[in-house]
């Protein structure tokens, strides 16, 4: 089973700054089949990147991804105020598919 | 409107069985894997159980293999799980979640995610 391991646990910053949340995978991740999630408190994972740098519908162009092999970053350029949240980071290139444990991104 | 909805949580003696029901409207159901992800209490995702749009192959996450199975009726464009011998430590929110085509199940990231049911394992 290949871990995910998430860093920072919490990221606090303030809105307008840049985020940087790294996920990296104890064995490399076949195909760069690396997705990410943002979760709100009470609502469902959201996706926001998959196959490690592709947008998802409808996600704004300040998150972006990228790596490949077994380490990956999720950036977003210019926090906004709905971005504080918790970020997942999702394999799907062998079974069984893992997440990480999250990143808390919240406000400094 | 695309949407995925769960039902069928609730609390349950540890040992008991429950069904969870996934229904799914907006798109073409039988096309596409979908997948169960569960989310513990205050904790992170866990991929539990995937199957494919019409091939009939399913697959399941150690912790629940022998005990959870994942079913299908696309007549219906819905998603089961069926789990039984339960545990307190199934305890968690229950996700359907919709994957791709084209290759294994469990291959897939989740572009479509339902609002969960709750299932309480405890006595």
């Amino acid at each position: 089973e290949t871990v995910l391991t998430q860093s920072p646990g919490t990221l606090s910053l303030s809105p307008g700054e840049r985020a940087t949340l790294s996920c990296r995978a104890s064995q490399s991740v076949r195909s760069g089949y690396l997705a990410w999630y943002q979760q709100k408190p009470g609502q469902a994972p959201r996706l926001l990147i998959y196959d490690a740098s592709n947008r998802a519908t409808g996600i704004p162009d300040r998150f972006s991804g990228s790596g490949s092999g077994s380490d990956f970053t999720l950036t977003v350029s210019r926090l906004e105020p709905e971005d504080f949240a918790v970020y997942y980071c999702h394999h799907y290139g062998t079974s069984p598919p893992t997440f990480g444990q999250g990143t808390k991104v919240e406000i400094k | 409107e695309v949407q995925l909805l769960e039902s069928g949580g609730g609390l349950v003696q540890p040992g008991g069985s429950l069904r969870l029901s996934c229904a799914a409207s907006g798109f073409t159901f039988s096309t596409y894997a979908m997948s169960w992800v569960r989310q513990a209490p205050g904790k992170g995702l866990e991929w539990v159980s995937a199957i494919c749009g019409s091939c009939g192959s399913a697959y399941y996450a150690d912790s629940v293999k022998g005990r959870f199975t994942i079913s299908r009726d696309n007549s219906k464009n819905t998603l089961y799980l069926q789990m039984n011998s339960l545990r307190a430590e199934d305890t968690a929110v229950y996700y359907c979640a919709k994957g791709g085509v084209d290759r294994a199940p469990w291959a897939w990231y989740f572009d479509l995610w339902g609002r969960g049911t709750l299932v309480t394992v405890s006595s």
